[in-house]
């Protein structure tokens, strides 16, 4: 069974610092699919990235940057120079391939992260 | 480009009753995957489909059903509804089923069950 684990409930800067998001998966597949996503107020979730097991490099969008270790499982998330906007409820995902077809994705409880102006 | 919509946004209804939710894909998409996000929690995999086939399914009764249809929108059903059924359900599309498929979500069904 797969599992993914963001331990930080809520998170909580002022606008312009760095602030990190965890998580760390658990999945006995060699091939899987790791997600990030972002669920403001409105309740849809917006697509932020998708990274292969076979690439642990680390990504930079802008102000987001993203960092894939597979010898601790775990694909954490900076976001740089924060703001206000950034405030919303971000999750972790994980995605496996069953054999017939992919499985739904396996979310971890999210992280509620607040920019304080 | 229309991305994808849900309906009803708020539903209520009471335990023992049915309820239908109704999502449209995104265009060109043919894969759709229901959720269900309860207050506080991350969503929650309930089934997902693909050519109008059930093509997997998490850890839900059989009371919760769905189908799809040949343009692709999709419902969910749920059946003698339980108060803890009360959730947002969020229902995404993708253009392929496969595991690296960005899934694109609607904003939400929210229900309500007294």
């Amino acid at each position: 069974a797969q599992k993914v684990t963001q331990a930080q409930t809520e998170i909580s800067v002022v606008e312009k610092e760095d602030v990190t998001l965890d998580c760390v998966y658990e999945t006995r597949d060699t091939t899987y699919y790791l997600f990030w996503y972002k669920q403001p107020p409105s309740g849809e979730l917006v697509f932020l990235i998708r990274r292969n097991s076979f690439d642990e490099q680390n990504e930079i969008s802008g102000r987001y940057s993203w960092n894939f270790q597979k010898s601790t499982s775990s694909f954490n998330f900076t976001i740089t120079a924060s703001q206000v906007v950034d405030s919303a409820v971000y999750f972790c995902a994980l995605s496996v391939y069953s054999g017939g077809g992919a499985d739904g994705l396996t979310f971890g409880k999210g992280t509620h992260l607040i920019i304080q102006p | 480009e229309t991305g994808v919509t849900q309906s009803p946004t708020h539903l209520i209804k009471t335990r023992g009753q049915q309820v239908t939710l109704r999502c449209s894909s995104q265009s060109g998409h043919n894969t759709v995957s229901w959720y269900q996000q309860a207050l506080g929690q991350g969503p929650q995999f309930i089934f997902q489909y693909y050519r109008e086939e059930e093509n997997g399914r998490g850890n839900f009764p059989p009371r919760f059903s769905g189908l799809q249809f040949p343009n692709y929108s999709s419902e969910l059903n749920v059946n003698a509804l339980e108060l803890d059924d009360s959730a947002l359900y969020l229902c995404a599309s993708s253009f392929t089923r496969g595991l690296s498929s960005e899934q694109f979500f609607g904003p939400g069904t929210r229900l309500t069950v007294l």
